[in-house]
């Protein structure tokens, strides 16, 4: 079975500075790659997906992340973090053997912005 | 559009009542799905479903039940609350599998 790791629980980034979250995945076949972002007290909204094609994708907000096969990667980037992209992040990964039906999640990193 | 919309928001339960979680998406999704989010163990799958008439567990589908007599509802049941079924759970839906999944907002079932 698939699984997903985030690494990080808690991320604190000052506004303006870059941004990188982790997301390594264990997966066999090609996956289908997710980032999610959720708001407090918010349902998950999708930042972005891969799959397949070129490697970096660009999603919403500014959001860009980069998939590496040989370090079965997918971490999510942003240049200048705004105080709004304070919230939690989910990195997921898409099951194949049942057509991509489900999704497994990652546990989630918390972004927090200082001024 | 109303997008995926969930009742109710809030419940508090106590132990050995049932309840049913209601879910229902107007946007002509095939599949369907429950998750539960505890603090800090990110979303965990319940049950789905891919159509309706058909719906298959999840990785933790113990305590719960669903059924999909419609395209659009797909509510899930909980039978015998215990205090291990606190979270917050989310409805979401999706047109085919790997396509983007629209969630609702939640609901917060308390057991006590």
């Amino acid at each position: 079975a698939q699984s997903v790791t985030q690494p990080d629980i808690h991320i604190t980034v000052s506004e303006g500075a870059s941004l990188e979250l982790r997301c390594n995945y264990s997966y066999g076949a090609t996956p289908y790659l997710f980032w999610y972002v959720q708001s407090p007290g918010q349902g998950l909204q999708l930042l972005l997906k891969y799959f397949s094609g070129d490697t970096l994708v660009q999603g919403i907000k500014g959001f860009e992340a980069e998939f590496k096969r040989s370090q079965s990667s997918f971490n999510l980037r942003k240049p200048s973090v705004h105080w709004s992209d304070a919230a939690e992040y989910f990195c997921a990964v898409g099951e194949s053997n049942s057509g991509y039906s489900t999704l497994t999640f990652g546990k989630g990193t918390m972004l927090l912005v200082s001024p | 559009n109303a997008g995926v919309t969930q009742t109710p928001k809030f419940r508090i339960l106590k132990i050995g009542q049932s309840m049913t979680l209601q879910c229902a998406q107007d946007m002509n999704h095939n599949y369907m799905y429950w998750y539960r989010q505890d603090p800090g163990m990110g979303l965990k799958l319940i049950y789905y479903s891919v159509g309706a008439g058909i719906t298959d567990k999840g990785e933790v589908p113990n305590g719960y039940n669903v059924s999909r007599s419609t395209t659009e509802d797909f509510p899930l049941r909980l039978e015998l609350a215990a205090p291990s079924q606190t979270s917050v759970y989310f409805c979401a839906s999706t047109y085919r599998g790997g396509d983007e999944a629209f969630f609702g907002q939640g609901t917060r079932l308390t057991v006590v």
